[in-house]
């Protein structure tokens, strides 16, 4: 089946550590987003990529890197200057058109230990 | 970052109530989206609007695209227990070279079986 997996669903951080949150896709989409959730914020854009190799800056980018070195994987690395990192991490895929209808992976949870 | 304005926050209804609920914005918008997400999972795209004036169901689910373009409104009839969840309305911004989803804060409902 077509789709966007996140891995893991549960993650765990040390402080001081960087931890890496996996986003796969199989449905050719050029397009690629990550968003931080937190309670009663809705959707915060991280991280976007329109391309292969190439992305750019969301709202909130300070304290997080990416890379898009294959179309269908776009990692998102939590780095230790995040210093609250704790929230619902979701990625999105769209094809790169005019309609730019986003489809969701089912999320990771990060917390700090 | 620019947010939609989603209301009603929050609503708590009796099974078989009919709801409404919308979003506003001083921006003019091409597309918009509607989304729900069930807890600890990723949106899921329930209906998009493409003209202003345009009304599209799904099911029970009817929405509009104002005829302003500032506007969306997304109502469900008859609701049932698994209606339950979190509504977020998104919006396509175009700027120039960039188009970019605006969200909203997401409107969370429970419903009374």
């Amino acid at each position: 089946d077509g789709g966007i997996t996140q891995s893991p669903k549960y993650l765990f951080r040390k402080e001081g550590q960087n931890v890496t949150l996996s986003c796969e896709q199989n449905l050719n989409h050029d397009a690629m987003y990550w968003y931080r959730q937190d309670p009663g914020q809705g959707l915060r854009l991280i991280y976007y990529s329109q391309i292969v190799n190439d992305f750019q800056k969301g709202d909130i980018a300070e304290g997080y890197s990416v890379s898009r070195e294959k179309k269908e994987s776009f990692p998102l690395t939590v780095t230790s200057a995040q210093k609250n990192p704790t929230a619902f991490y979701l990625c999105a895929s769209n094809r790169g058109d005019l309609r730019n209808i986003q489809y969701f992976g089912a999320g990771t949870r990060l917390s700090v230990l | 970052g620019q947010q939609l304005n989603q209301s009603p926050q929050s609503m708590f209804i009796q099974e078989g109530e009919d709801v409404s609920m919308n979003c506003t914005s001083s921006s003019i918008f091409n597309t918009w989206l509607w989304y729900k997400q069930d807890p600890g999972e990723g949106p899921v795209l329930l209906i998009a609007l493409y003209k202003a004036g345009e009304l599209t169901s799904n099911g029970r689910l009817t929405a509009q695209f104002g005829i302003t373009r500032k506007d969306s409104f997304l109502n469900i009839s008859a609701s049932i227990p698994s209606d339950v969840g979190i509504y977020f309305c998104a919006g396509l911004l175009n700027a120039g070279n960039n188009r970019k989803l605006i969200w909203g804060l997401g409107t969370s409902l429970a419903v009374n079986p």
